[in-house]
């Protein structure tokens, strides 16, 4: 089984915080993907990665970077953590077009 | 424009009704369909998925999907509601052109009444 992990599943930062999500996957898949999920709006990508050290910003990718170092690991990074980033951040991971494979979700609270 | 249209924001449905989740796509080469099912507070799980072939597919937990290309819709489908079935439910459009990225539905949300 394709396993997909978070490193957090609740945190709370405060507002200007850089805040650090890691997301690692075990099935040696080339893409990798980090969304936010909120109330109403269903999905949007923010950025995606299909290979180490590549990288794509994705529909809403204004305040946050990622790296990919290792083709296992896909970092989301919150520069200067705003109110407005409170949000469900999820990760998922593909090979090539197929179906993607979620993580189990980090909640994010920034006070 | 490419875009997924789940029309119904919330559903509810009687345990041991029928369900049927409606699922409207445009894109502009062959799609690559999927059903996902995120339970509250977790991550998205796949249900199912076409690429091609029989366009009537069985998923997981006793769901299955039609693919019709003439009205571009992928609706999913249970003979029977169990309690454990509520969920929100997303649907999705992908495709060989897209470089694995997805398209999701904004959701629906399913209720399932005692």
């Amino acid at each position: 089984d394709v396993k997909v992990t978070q490193s957090s599943r609740y945190l709370v930062k405060r507002t200007g915080e850089k805040v650090f999500l890691e997301c690692v996957q075990d099935m040696d898949h080339e893409n990798m993907f980090w969304y936010r999920q909120d109330p109403g709006l269903g999905l949007r990508l923010i950025y995606f990665s299909y290979d180490v050290k590549m990288k794509e910003k994705g529909d809403i990718p204004e305040g946050y970077s990622v790296s990919r170092e290792k083709k296992e690991r896909f970092s989301l990074i919150l520069e200067s953590a705003s109110t407005n980033q409170t949000s469900m951040y999820l990760c998922a991971s593909s090979q090539t077009a197929y179906e993607q494979y979620f993580g189990p979700g980090t909640r994010l609270t920034v006070t | 424009a490419q875009s997924v249209t789940q029309p119904d924001i919330h559903i509810t449905v009687s345990e041991g009704a029928s369900l049927e989740l409606r699922c409207n796509y445009s894109y502009g080469a062959t799609p690559y369909l999927f059903w996902y099912v995120q339970s509250p507070g977790q991550g998205l799980q796949l249900l199912l998925k076409y690429f091609s072939g029989d366009t009537l597919v069985q998923g997981i937990k006793g769901f299955e999907a039609e693919f019709k290309r003439s009205q571009s819709s992928f609706n999913l489908r249970k003979p029977s509601v169990h309690w454990s079935d509520a969920a929100e439910y997303f649907c999705a459009v992908g495709g060989y052109n897209q470089g694995g990225k997805l398209i999701f539905g904004q959701g629906t949300e399913l209720s399932v009444k005692p």
